[in-house]
């Protein structure tokens, strides 16, 4: 099994709602990552959770609260949103070894903030 | 911090010619570097990587190059086929020293497009 997979697919809601965002993997990897992505520009990193550990937070506004409950499952909580956080987000996970290894993405969640 | 600059950002070829997209990279620890494929409203995936111990890397059609005295590498494509067309990132670790994890910094992307 080599998919990341995220839920939901799609998402829209209000600037007062609270939602979640869900990504799991069943490879193993202890490495886990949020990337935001706007439309037509690369993925940028948010957080890295390391042997469940937040290992790295780049400077992302507390509306985005990241949750690593298990070894598969990474969560992103969102409250009080802004449109400009509209966006595809992407869940990755890779292997912690010796070496760089390949980061496998999920499919994204495609959030719409009104 | 890395900084990856990608060139060029829309490259355009005739099926069955080759396509070139380059990428300088700042931080000479720097020890890994991918190459995703991104469809449109798909998720990105690895298409190829070179170490850094390495200098060049083949998969049938696909090739990346790697210079680390000047700090670039390229993706070579060779007969392209209307399927290639996608955007195309390259990226390279930050604070790659010591580790084999964390933030990869991607280059601003390539829309490759392959016309029959």
């Amino acid at each position: 099994d080599t998919e990341v997979t995220q839920t939901p697919k799609h998402l829209v809601m209000g600037m007062t709602n609270k939602k979640s965002l869900k990504c799991e993997q069943h490879m193993g990897h202890r490495a886990m990552y949020w990337y935001k992505q706007k439309a037509k520009k690369p993925p940028e990193l948010m957080f890295v959770y390391s042997y469940e550990k937040l290992s790295i937070n780049e400077s992302v506004p507390s509306r985005f609260s990241p949750e690593c409950p298990n070894s598969s499952l990474l969560n992103l909580h969102l409250h009080a949103l802004q449109p400009e956080d509209s966006a595809l987000y992407l869940c990755a996970s890779s292997s912690v070894t010796g070496v760089w290894t390949e980061a496998f993405f999920g499919q994204g969640t495609r959030l719409t903030v009104v | 911090g890395e900084n990856v600059e990608q060139h060029p950002s829309t490259l355009s070829v005739q099926e069955g010619d080759s396509a070139v997209i380059k990428c300088t990279y700042s931080d000479s620890a720097s020890n890994y570097f991918p190459w995703y494929k991104q469809e449109l409203g798909k998720r990105p995936q690895l298409i190829i990587d070179i170490r850094s111990n390495v200098g060049e890397k083949k998969d049938q059609r696909i090739a990346v190059t790697l210079n680390k005295t000047a700090k670039h590498f390229s993706l070579h494509i060779t007969e392209t086929q209307p399927e290639d067309s996608a955007v195309y990132f390259c990226a390279a670790p930050s604070n790659a020293g010591g580790t084999s994890y964390g933030k990869l910094t991607f280059g601003q992307g390539t829309i490759l497009t392959v016309h029959p």
